[in-house]
């Protein structure tokens, strides 16, 4: 139990274009869902928080135009990728708090998503 | 304000032997602790976390982490290595559990040598 599997797995687009990355919470509901950006070699780096049917909030130095997310149901949310450059290549990963497995919430992680910008 | 440190980007043991990854933290509250473990080009899997009850937990795959107050120190152990184990492992802290967000130390990469 406890599944979160992102689409696409990996993406190559040309800089300037749209991307959208998916994130589906496949056997349970999740309110609140989390999108990190990891750099080669690097930790996870929280972008933002993603509340089911409110806006989501935005660390700090991240921007909200740049990075759009929709949580529009209770097992989806969306990051978008606005007008992609070269430096917006990175795997980003999402993830979303669920049941743990000793009573409390816990974070469940996607298999991330590899973008490519040229 | 929360941080992690872990000691040690890279290292390295051999299979059978006694798998040490240090992480000590730092936080104003008390703190709830996690190991999450990252295979290539993979999101990362919850190997165990603190929950302020027993201060010896225990994970999966044989993994366990004693939570140290007085050392701030939460390093994650397992007996005997196995070439599965070869992966990257992040140490992560929240001020709640799992509710809030979690800040992730910079990961160390295992090597286990045959």
């Amino acid at each position: 139990g406890a599944v979160v599997s992102q689409h696409p797995s990996w993406v190559i687009c040309k800089s300037g274009t749209s991307v959208k990355i998916e994130c589906r919470s496949l056997d349970f509901q999740a309110t609140t869902m989390f999108w990190y950006r990891q750099f080669p070699k690097q930790s996870l780096m929280l972008m933002a928080t993603s509340n089911e049917g409110s806006k989501a909030t935005y660390e700090q130095g991240v921007e909200k135009d740049k990075f759009l997310i929709n949580h529009a149901s209770l097992t989806l949310s969306t990051l978008t990728v606005t007008s992609a450059h070269p430096e917006d290549s990175s795997f980003y990963i999402c993830s979303a708090r669920g049941p743990g497995l000793a009573g409390g919430d816990t974070q469940y992680f996607g298999p991330g998503t590899r973008l490519t910008v040229l | 304000a929360q941080s992690v440190t872990q000691l040690g980007s890279h290292v390295s043991v051999s299979e059978g032997a006694l798998v040490l990854l240090r992480c000590n933290y730092s936080s104003s509250v008390p703190p709830y602790l996690f190991w999450y473990v990252q295979y290539p080009n993979q999101g990362l899997q919850l190997l165990l976390k603190y929950t302020s009850a027993a201060t010896l937990v225990k994970g999966i795959n044989g993994f366990e982490a004693e939570f140290k107050k007085s050392e701030t120190s939460f390093h994650l152990t397992k007996p005997s290595a196995h070439m599965s184990d070869a992966a990257e492992y992040f140490c992560a802290v929240s001020d709640n559990f799992g509710n809030e967000k979690l800040t992730f130390g910079t990961g160390t990469r295992l090597t286990i040598i045959p």
